[in-house]
């Protein structure tokens, strides 16, 4: 399985443009990139996948370089509700594949 | 609303009790998962079930037994609970698309504390 590293915590402002960098060095061929959003005493919550270059939809964007070893999470204009821990993981597109969590990035918007 | 609904939300258990914490899922999906969270901590995978009739151990299974009645129920059960067992437990379920998208959907969590 893909390790991956994220920032333990990180700061902003409501408003700003937030982006949190995970690093996976040993992302493996088949491996997708998912980004996960927990907020307190809740299950985490799919916010987007991508596998290479960009993806967006309506909450974020996903950026991969070409070598894939490293993908960014962008979220436009945060607002305190995106308060939450973030999680970064890599895995295989095969359903039943076990995921590893990391320790996740814990984002804090102040007013 | 469809997704994974786990039960009970809260538990407080003795040391050397036992228990099982119920997990259903109504979207059809192949796979699912239990983990647990302690605080300020990640989540750690403890079993999964790949398809209705198979599990495998996760990061952490000692401990704990799991049980893949069907394909919408997967069950957790602590044989003797002990302090360590304190955690948030979550269940999940996923299922890959023919786009290769194979995100997991989680229940809302069992707050389970051993004294």
């Amino acid at each position: 399985l893909a390790k991956t590293t994220q920032p333990i915590s990180m700061d902003s402002y409501e408003g700003q443009e937030v982006n949190i960098t995970c690093s996976h060095n040993n992302i493996a061929t088949n491996d997708y990139i998912t980004w996960y959003q927990q907020f307190p005493s809740q299950g985490p919550r799919f916010i987007i996948q991508g596998y290479k270059t960009k993806v967006t939809n309506e909450v974020a964007s996903l950026f991969i370089p070409a070598d894939r070893k490293s993908s960014t999470l962008s979220l436009p204009r945060v607002s305190l509700s995106d308060t939450a821990v973030y999680y970064c993981l890599v895995g295989d597109s095969n359903a039943g594949n076990m995921l590893t969590f990391g320790g996740g990035t814990r984002l804090m918007v102040k007013p | 609303n469809a997704g994974v609904t786990q039960t009970p939300k809260f538990q407080v258990l003795k040391t050397g009790q036992s228990m099982t914490l119920q997990c259903a899922q109504d979207m059809n999906h192949n796979s699912m998962y239990w983990y647990r969270q302690d605080p300020g901590m990640g989540l750690r995978l403890i079993y999964y079930s790949a398809s209705e009739g198979t599990t495998d151990k996760g990061e952490v299974p000692n401990g704990y037994n799991v049980s893949r009645l069907n394909k919408r129920e997967f069950s957790l059960r602590l044989e003797s609970a002990a302090p360590s067992q304190t955690s948030v437990y979550f269940c999940a379920s996923s299922e890959a698309t023919t786009e290769g998208y194979y995100g997991y959907t989680f229940g809302s969590g069992t707050r389970l504390t051993v004294v």
